[in-house]
């Protein structure tokens, strides 16, 4: 199985910018195409799809987020972090079966 | 707008079965694939089962092939989850999802609010 690493926690304050990363144990890109994808879950609320094929931008999803990387190393980037964004945030690969989610990172304020 | 409710959760013993449904509303239902995710509590997301448009092509992972089964009504706009010989590490909250599909399944369009499952004696 792709195992996704995903650090635990990530401090930053209101108005600056939050970088979460997810490595992939093994290349999760077919030919140009980045199959990683990245979820938004708040305390007590179901996933949300924010990005999806490593930086495509879901529907509804405000410009802030953003996504990137290709092969075993991507980035979901927030900036400005508001207040609201405070959440977990999983990273899920789609290039093989099992598809796979990362551990989560729980972006808290500074 | 899109909905997904699922429900059917609730405490089993384990070695007992349970059924899941979910009723989706707001879209094409049988123009989908749909899954199930289930998320144990403080714990991360792991996907179940994913079943084709048609009902004819179901997958799972290891961790529950063999007891657990996917099935789908399209003409009342419902998913199903089957699990037999539940146990104590199936305890979860189960999301019902939508599944983008591109030649293979690919990500999680939209969620349902989930529902908890408890194995316990």
């Amino acid at each position: 199985d792709i195992v996704l690493t995903q650090s635990p926690v990530l401090a930053v304050s209101l108005g600056q910018r939050a970088t979460i990363s997810c490595r992939a144990s093994q290349s999760v890109s077919i030919s140009s195409i980045n199959l990683m994808h990245w979820y938004q879950q708040k305390p007590g609320q179901q996933p949300k799809l924010l990005i999806y094929r490593a930086s495509n931008l879901a529907s509804g999803i405000p410009a802030r987020f953003s996504g990137s990387g290709s092969g075993t190393d991507f980035t979901l980037t927030i900036d400005p972090v508001q207040a609201d964004d405070i959440a977990a945030y999983y990273c899920q690969q789609s290039r093989e079966s099992p598809n796979t989610f990362g551990a989560g990172t729980k972006l808290e304020l500074k | 707008e899109v909905q997904l409710v699922e429900s059917g959760g609730g405490l089993v013993q384990p070695g007992r079965s349970l059924k899941l449904s979910c009723a989706a509303s707001g879209f094409t239902f049988s123009n989908y694939y749909m899954a199930w995710v289930r998320q144990a509590p403080k714990k991360g997301l792991e996907w179940v089962a994913t079943i084709s448009t048609s009902g004819s092509r179901t997958y799972y992972p290891d961790s529950v092939k063999g007891r657990f089964t996917i099935s789908r009504d399209n003409a009342k706009s419902s998913l199903y989850l089957q699990m037999n010989s539940l146990k104590s590490e199936d305890t979860a909250t189960y999301y019902c999802a939508s599944l983008n599909y591109g030649g293979s399944p690919d990500y999680f369009d939209y969620w349902g609010q989930g529902v908890m499952v408890t194995v316990s004696s």
